[in-house]
């Protein structure tokens, strides 16, 4: 079946450190692959998404790869803000086997502290 | 603007009473989720629907209905509360063109005691 396996949290940072988030896949088929951020108080919202190997997503400074010979899709950036402080998800979906519905991961949670 | 809004934000409940979360979206969406987030869960799909007339069982369906009666609106049935559904509670939808990318609700906090 499907499912995602990302990084226990919490993660906390110092403003402008690195960040990696680590995840990883188990699909039957060809997933699509997403990271969803959760800030405080508020829904889910799409930071980036790649839906074949070796795509990378990006967005708002963060980057992703599709790692069809790991299975992974680790997020990543280079320098993180007090505003990144928030919950990302992992999450797949795979059309090819009907289903068409997201599997999410467990969720990290970032702090970063100035 | 198009949004998707969900009702109440906040709500406490006794055990064994009927509750319902609403969900309305302005996108014209086809299909519509809920979600129930808990810690060291992450998000699990209790229902979802692809469009007017149709609903599906998700990962945590037991003790949870839906109906979806028109396209703007996927209301979540709890037919009688149980403790074990105290969870903050997301509404999603998407389009139908294959980019799945979900748009998401604030979220009900739902505490049954």
């Amino acid at each position: 079946g499907n499912s995602v396996t990302q990084m226990e949290g919490p993660v906390t940072l110092s403003e402008e450190a690195f960040l990696t988030i680590n995840c990883t896949y188990t699909a039957t088929g060809y997933p699509s692959l997403f990271w969803y951020v959760q800030y405080p108080g508020e829904g889910l919202q799409l930071l980036l998404k790649a839906t074949k190997a070796d795509d990378k997503g990006s967005n708002k400074g963060f980057e992703a790869t599709y790692r069809k010979e790991t299975t992974s899709f680790h997020l990543e950036k280079g320098s993180v803000q007090v505003s990144d402080s928030a919950v990302y998800f992992c999450a797949l979906i795979e059309y090819q086997t009907g289903a068409n519905n997201l599997f999410f991961g467990t969720g990290t949670r970032l702090t970063v502290i100035p | 603007d198009a949004e998707i809004t969900q009702s109440p934000r906040h709500k406490i409940t006794e055990t064994g009473r009927q509750v319902t979360l609403a969900c309305h979206q302005t996108w014209n969406h086809n299909n519509m989720f809920w979600y129930r987030q808990d810690l060291g869960h992450g998000l699990r799909l209790i229902h979802y629907s692809y469009g007017v007339q149709d609903t599906n069982k998700g990962e945590v369906s037991d003790g949870y209905s839906v109906s979806r009666s028109n396209t703007e609106d996927l209301p979540l049935t709890l037919e009688s509360a149980a403790s074990s559904q105290t969870s903050v509670y997301f509404c999603a939808s998407s389009d139908s063109t294959g980019a799945n990318v979900l748009t998401f609700g604030a979220g009900s906090r739902l505490t049954v005691l």
